[in-house]
């Protein structure tokens, strides 16, 4: 079946770094969803692409949907002590329902 | 209050037994979803769900089952638990399409 694979595993920076975190899958994918888990809650929503090559910002937060629509990456500029969390990504391929598939996650802490 | 609410957040319970977790939104969302979280391995679907009449199996069903008592209602079931059970559940609905997934707080599930 189709598999995402996220990385890094984890890291570990100093506030005010920027951070970068890919996810790259063996097949295409229609949608790329990244998602931000705090301890102790649920993933909620940060970017959502739709389309090839598409470039989404959300504040300090960029994302992009790769050409070959088998990867995508978010960055974050300027990172500050509240980015600490579990970022994930998400992909929706066709022809299986479209079901959303979860990357492993990328746990990021950061240094004051 | 949180538009999808999940209940118990924690629960401990012995080999065997059986126990139910609910999920309930306020989103007038049709979908619903059940998902497991392990660490290192993502988020993996358990069930899904279209609507009141519609249940499906998602990739890891095998020792689930689950009921749609209302568009609102979406409850998970484990008829005899057992330890590699021992994991956080998260409820999730969406619109329509697979496009985005609103997420509950999470159940963390441990099976002794």
């Amino acid at each position: 079946g189709q598999q995402l694979n996220q990385s890094p595993q984890s890291m570990f920076i100093q506030e005010g770094e920027d951070v970068s975190m890919n996810c790259t899958s063996s097949s295409i994918f229609n949608t790329w969803l990244w998602y931000k888990q705090d301890p102790g809650e649920g993933p909620v929503l940060l970017i959502a692409l739709y389309k090839a090559g598409e470039l989404t910002s959300n504040g300090r937060l960029t994302a992009q949907f790769g050409i070959t629509r088998k990867d995508s990456f978010l960055n974050i500029s300027a990172s500050i002590p509240s980015d600490v969390g579990i970022y994930f990504c998400a992909g929706r391929g066709s022809g299986n329902t479209g079901k959303l598939i979860f990357g492993q996650g990328t746990t990021l802490q950061v240094k004051p | 209050d949180a538009d999808v609410t999940q209940t118990p957040r924690n629960r401990i319970t012995k080999t065997g037994k059986r126990i139910m977790l609910e999920c309930s939104q306020t989103k007038g969302h049709d979908r619903m979803y059940w998902y497991r979280q392990d660490p290192g391995l993502g988020l993996r679907l358990i069930y899904y769900s279209f609507d009141v009449k519609d249940i499906n199996k998602g990739e890891i069903s095998d020792g689930y089952s689950v009921s749609r008592q209302a568009q609102a209602k979406f409850s998970l079931s484990l008829e005899s638990a057992i330890p590699n059970q021992t994991a956080l559940y998260f409820c999730a609905t969406s619109e329509g399409g697979w496009t985005e997934a609103f997420f509950g707080q999470g159940t963390r599930l441990t099976v002794v």
